[in-house]
């Protein structure tokens, strides 16, 4: 298996500007989660779906932030107006969630707002 | 509230010797903990798990260890190879599908 598939693997932008950040999950696994890992707060779970339905949002930061998952081998995580305080590296994980509640994550996407 | 923690934010050993990381977790309805490795630029890897009804659990050159009675994770690796340098993060379920991590430990291994 190719194990998580994030894209794109680094992104600068500028301030103000739509950010989209893609993931698709290992092939039959029911759980997706995206998080954000920066030097100061460390690895933050911002959403997580299961069966495509998201479960658990809270800790996506603000209304800039959103996420979807229109099928089972595909998510996004989009900002809207990107801010320099969003830059971190982004990883995607994902899980079976009938076993044992490992999640495999992705090799992440490094995000710079300038 | 939830919180996972490691012990020391940095540790270094000689390579060929034995490593221990040390973890603490304050949930005591946590049922499940796994250990991860993320080396430089690259995406936390998953080392070894292990449920709350089991104190120990060992895999290839890894051994971890559960002390529910202080709440008290620790990694062990044996024979230590450069290859192993990396931040290591412990991990706690606290009954739902979220994971909580710690802080990570940084290993260097010297040579």
């Amino acid at each position: 298996d190719a194990g998580v598939i994030q894209s794109p693997r680094h992104e600068v932008t500028e301030m103000g500007q739509e950010v989209t950040l893609r993931c698709k999950p290992i092939s039959g696994h029911n759980s997706l989660f995206w998080y954000r890992q920066t030097m100061m707060r460390g690895l933050e779970l911002l959403i997580y779906f299961n069966n495509n339905v998201p479960i658990d949002d809270s800790g996506m930061p603000e209304d800039r932030f959103s996420a979807k998952m229109p099928n089972a081998s595909f998510s996004t995580l989009k900002i809207q107006p990107s801010e320099p305080r969003d830059s971190a590296v982004y990883f995607c994980a994902s899980s079976l969630r009938d076993s044992q509640e490992t999640q495999y994550f992705g090799p992440g996407t490094r995000l710079l707002v300038l | 509230g939830e919180s996972v923690g490691l012990h020391l934010p940095t540790l270094s050993v000689q390579e060929g010797d034995n490593s221990i990381i040390n973890c603490a977790y304050s949930n005591s309805a946590s049922d499940y903990f796994i250990w991860y490795k993320q080396e430089s630029g690259k995406g936390p890897q998953f080392i070894i798990d292990i449920r709350s009804n089991m104190d120990k659990r060992q895999g290839q050159r890894v051994t971890v260890l559960l002390n529910k009675t202080v709440k008290h994770l620790s990694l062990q690796i044996a024979a230590t190879q450069p290859g192993d340098s990396a931040v290591y993060f412990c991990a706690a379920n606290f009954g739902n599908e979220k994971l909580t991590f710690g802080t990570g430990t940084r290993l260097t291994i010297i040579p």
